[in-house]
């Protein structure tokens, strides 16, 4: 199957400060990119859509200038949180629908874990 | 009503069981539906993957889809405390879209 990895897997910052998580296809090209939060023992929620050379659709409730989406090639997407604060600490995971898949198939990342102190 | 619904749990069974996880659906344009293991701090990995209706079987896993009571099970027999984890449903749309995920069910082996 396709691979997607992320970086970093875990990363701790002080409050305030921006925290960049990269999403990569490694062996496929993904003209869209899924972001995903997913907070201790709850599902995984949607947070964004990221397209390659567009502006990323965000969910309701999700601030785009807090969470920047940038997809400038079809193997890269990369998740920002501005000035992140205690409240936005959780698991960041991308997905992607690889060509080589089947219909419908996405697959993910392993995640990005942030502790916000 | 939610899109995907999915009892959390947990379920924790004694090793051997038989495990039967489901979810219900409102949305009747999914047409691709998953189920995902999830170990703690890891991210999903996909088990099982079916198109439409029908039963799909793989190992100890047998995945069901019932699109006319929009019903989704996964059966894992003979089951392992290896098989501790939390199970996602997960469901999806032609095109562009998102999947959607039910809550996960926590399940528990215990040898």
């Amino acid at each position: 199957g396709a691979v997607v990895s992320q970086h970093p897997s875990w990363v701790i910052c002080k409050s305030g400060t921006s925290v960049k998580i990269e999403c990569r296809s490694l062996d496929f090209q993904a003209t869209t990119m899924f972001w995903y939060r997913q907070f201790p023992k709850q599902s995984l929620m949607l947070m964004a859509t990221s397209n390659e050379g567009s502006k990323a659709t965000y969910e309701q409730g999700v601030e785009k200038d807090k969470f920047l989406i940038n997809h400038a090639s079809l193997t890269l997407s990369t998740l920002t949180v501005t000035s992140a604060h205690p409240e936005d600490s959780s698991f960041y995971i991308c997905s992607a629908e690889g060509t080589s898949g089947r219909g419908g198939e996405l697959f993910f990342g392993e995640g990005s874990r942030l502790t916000v102190l | 009503q939610k899109e995907v619904e999915q009892d959390p749990g947990p379920l924790s069974v004694p090793e051997g069981a038989i495990v039967s996880l489901n979810c219900t659906y409102s949305n009747s344009a999914f047409q691709y539906f998953m189920w995902y293991r999830q170990y703690s701090r890891k991210g999903p990995e996909l088990l099982m993957y079916t198109y439409s209706s029908g039963n799909k079987e793989d190992g100890r896993f047998t995945a069901q889809v019932d699109k006319s009571s929009k019903y989704i099970s996964l059966f894992i027999r003979d089951s392992q405390p290896s098989d501790s984890a939390t199970y996602l449903c997960a469901m999806r749309s032609p095109g562009n879209t998102p999947l959607v995920f039910g809550k996960g069910t926590r399940l528990s082996v215990i040898a």
